[in-house]
């Protein structure tokens, strides 16, 4: 298995702009995590899904951003507009059934830079 | 304030050197404790798994202790290697809400020769 796939891996934009993050899961895992990375508070996750359903997504920070996941195999986070203070690692993680112990995998993220 | 919290934040070491790194958590009642290695430019792995019943569980060079009473782990790499340069984060996962992870900031490993 390729494991968890994201693109793009790097992305500069201007504040303002739109920007869409992809991820392509481990194929046959049900849960699907969104996270953010930065040097002052680490990661944190944004939301997560299971069986393509949104569970938790307390950790979006505003309105501007999004994320949706219409089939297995495919998830998108937007920010719009973005602003400098996005900048950050944006990580997807996905694991199999939740049993306590289960190991999220982490696809190697986008640097996002917003200008 | 953080539930997890890590030290020290940075360290350099010589190849060949032991270390340990330090986990102080607040997350209770937790299922287990896992402890991740991130290179740069990638994304974090998982190293090793402690339920709360466990004191010890290693993987190679990597041997992570947990001491439940006092809520601290640490990870010990034993024999360091250039490639052991990565940042090591300590992960909590609750008893409930499960996927709703508390991630140290980690810390700064650098192996120099």
């Amino acid at each position: 298995d390729a494991g968890v796939i994201q693109s793009p891996r790097h992305e500069v934009t201007e504040m303002g702009q739109e920007v869409t993050l992809r991820c392509k899961p481990i194929s046959g895992h049900d849960y699907l995590f969104w996270y953010r990375q930065t040097m002052m508070r680490g990661l944190e996750l944004l939301i997560y899904f299971n069986n393509n359903v949104p569970i938790d997504d307390s950790g979006m920070p505003e309105d501007r951003f999004s994320a949706k996941m219409p089939n297995a195999s495919f998830s998108t986070l937007k920010i719009q507009p973005s602003e400098p203070r996005d900048s950050a690692v944006y990580f997807c993680a996905s694991s199999g059934r939740v049993a306590g112990s289960e190991t999220q995998y982490f696809g190697p993220g986008t640097r996002l830079l917003v200008l | 304030k953080n539930q997890v919290e890590q030290s020290p934040q940075s360290l350099i070491i010589l190849e060949g050197k032991n270390c340990t790194l330090q986990c102080n958590y607040t997350v209770s009642p937790f299922s287990n404790l896992r402890w991740y290695k991130q290179d740069t430019g990638r994304g974090p792995v998982s190293l090793t798994i402690m339920t709360f019943s466990e004191n010890t569980k290693s993987n190679g060079r990597y041997t992570a202790t947990l001491d439940a009473d006092t809520k601290q782990s640490s990870l010990h790499i034993t024999a360091s290697q250039l490639s052991d340069s990565a940042s090591y984060i300590c992960v909590v996962r609750p008893q409930t809400g499960a996927n709703n992870l508390f991630f140290g900031t980690g810390t700064r490993l650098t192996v120099i020769p």
